[in-house]
């Protein structure tokens, strides 16, 4: 079957550095996905990676392992307003985005 | 504003009756999506469209049918409702299907059927 496992939830500080992790076992692979949710409202796009390393965009960065079948993003100098679901989300060989759970980020200061 | 425009935004529904949920988008996407969110659980897909003309089931695809009569406008049809139905529904479109662009999602529509 298909899977995209992420952590549940993380907790991190504002100013600080948090790293979260996705792994994935899919049919095929033809890119991952990070987005950003915030509570009740809709999914929005942060970064793409379809080749392995890393891909920087401002205080977010993420990272692409395709032989561990491995990702993570990067959130550096955390902002309150980053306390968010984040969600892992694989493109398989039919073209399908497969979705991990999400991951909720809660920041203190 | 381009975008995705859902309706509506919240609906309580009795179990039984029959339910559209509208999307409409004006980004010209080809394909277009719906998926249901539930706690705990990932965005599961519904149905998809990767063109006007053509639908396909995704995972959970009971109890729900779609139409993609043009570009724009993608309904998701329940045909009587029940209370596993419960649940927001994000509709959602791409420029093709499998692009790095990522997917543009809308709003949402809070459902809850009693």
């Amino acid at each position: 079957g298909q899977n995209i496992d992420q952590p549940t939830e993380m907790t991190a500080t504002e100013g600080a550095i948090v790293q979260i992790n996705c792994t994935y076992q899919t049919s095929g692979f033809n890119g991952l996905f990070w987005y950003q949710q915030h509570a009740g409202e809709a999914p929005t796009f942060l970064s793409y990676n379809v080749l392995d390393g890393l891909e920087e965009k401002g205080r977010f960065s993420s990272f692409l392992s395709r032989s561990k079948g491995y990702s993570y993003l990067l959130l550096k100098e955390l902002q309150m307003k980053d306390s968010a679901s984040y969600l892992c989300a694989v493109t398989d060989s039919n073209y399908q985005l497969i979705w991990g759970a999400g991951t909720k980020l809660i920041i203190k200061p | 504003i381009a975008g995705i425009t859902q309706a509506p935004t919240s609906q309580i529904l009795a179990a039984g009756r029959r339910m559209t949920l509208r999307c409409t988008q004006d980004m010209r996407h080809n394909a277009m999506y719906w998926y249901r969110q539930d706690l705990g659980l990932g965005l599961r897909l519904i149905h998809y469209s990767n063109t006007a003309g053509t639908t396909g089931k995704g995972e959970v695809p009971d109890g729900y049918s779609v139409s993609r009569a043009n570009t724009d406008d993608f309904p998701l049809t329940l045909a009587s409702a029940v209370p596993s139905q419960t649940s927001v529904y994000f509709c959602a479109s791409s420029d093709s299907a499998g692009t790095g662009d990522g997917y543009t999602f809308g709003s949402g529509t809070r459902l809850t059927v009693v």
